[in-house]
């Protein structure tokens, strides 16, 4: 198994541009993440999905946007990019817990992003 | 609303010491789940332990152990005699399900210096 993977690693916009990040598990889990991090501000969520056709939103959403076709993707989308949105970005996928909640994270290497 | 505080920002402690990283949480569900997150300088996020809210029982695995006290909210993390690779961010987290949404909730993380 591949795990969480995330494409690019590093990528480099000017302001005004938009971009996908992909991000792809292949553990059949149902719920997926995007984080950013960001210094001292630790992992603020951006947008999650608990299935396939189902998003919702985080502490931060505004200035992204996701999709859920698959149960194996989770693409983030920077509509218009902007400085405030360079960070780290991760993903994470998990599987659900009997009882409700989810299990532990799995999180991809990260996707690097600066804003020109 | 759900939070997880990390009231340390920084700690730096010299090798052998013990060091314990504090982390409170704040939910009115009775039932949750909390988790240890272990970052190293190379960026990726680890997975460390994982507590659900009806199992107080502490837990030690080696040179770590965990805390887990509901009638403070807190679920500390010790680890004993460190070691210059326990050298990390370190993140608390909390999950609930929350009107069948669920959402998992970070703190802001406790960066660690092991001192040679």
């Amino acid at each position: 198994n591949a795990g969480v993977t995330q494409t690019p690693k590093f990528q480099v916009l000017k302001t005004g541009q938009s971009m996908t990040l992909q991000c792809a598990q292949d553990m059949n889990h149902e719920y997926m993440s995007w984080y950013r991090q960001d210094p001292g501000m630790g992992l603020r969520l951006i947008h999650y999905s608990v299935g396939a056709g189902i998003t919702d939103q985080g502490e931060v959403p505004n200035g992204y946007n996701v999709s859920r076709s698959t149960t194996e993707d989770f693409p983030l989308r920077l509509l218009s990019a902007a400085p405030s949105q360079t960070s780290v970005y991760f993903c994470a996928s998990s599987s659900p817990l009997a009882g409700g909640s989810y299990n532990e994270q799995f999180f991809g290497p990260g996707t690097r992003l600066t804003v020109l | 609303a759900q939070k997880v505080t990390q009231a340390q920002t920084e700690i730096s402690v010299v090798e052998k010491e013990d060091v314990t990283l504090d982390c409170v949480y704040e939910t009115r569900d009775t039932t949750y789940y909390l988790f240890w997150y272990k970052q190293p300088p190379s960026g990726e996020l680890v997975f460390l332990i994982r507590r659900n809210s009806f199992d107080e029982q502490n837990e030690i695995s080696g040179r770590y152990s965990w805390n887990f006290q509901k009638s403070t909210s807190s679920f500390n993390f010790t680890i004993t005699a460190s070691q210059v690779v326990d050298s990390a961010v370190y993140f608390c987290a909390l999950s609930v399900l929350v009107n069948r949404d669920d959402k998992i909730i970070f703190g802001k993380g406790t960066r660690l210096h092991i001192l040679p």
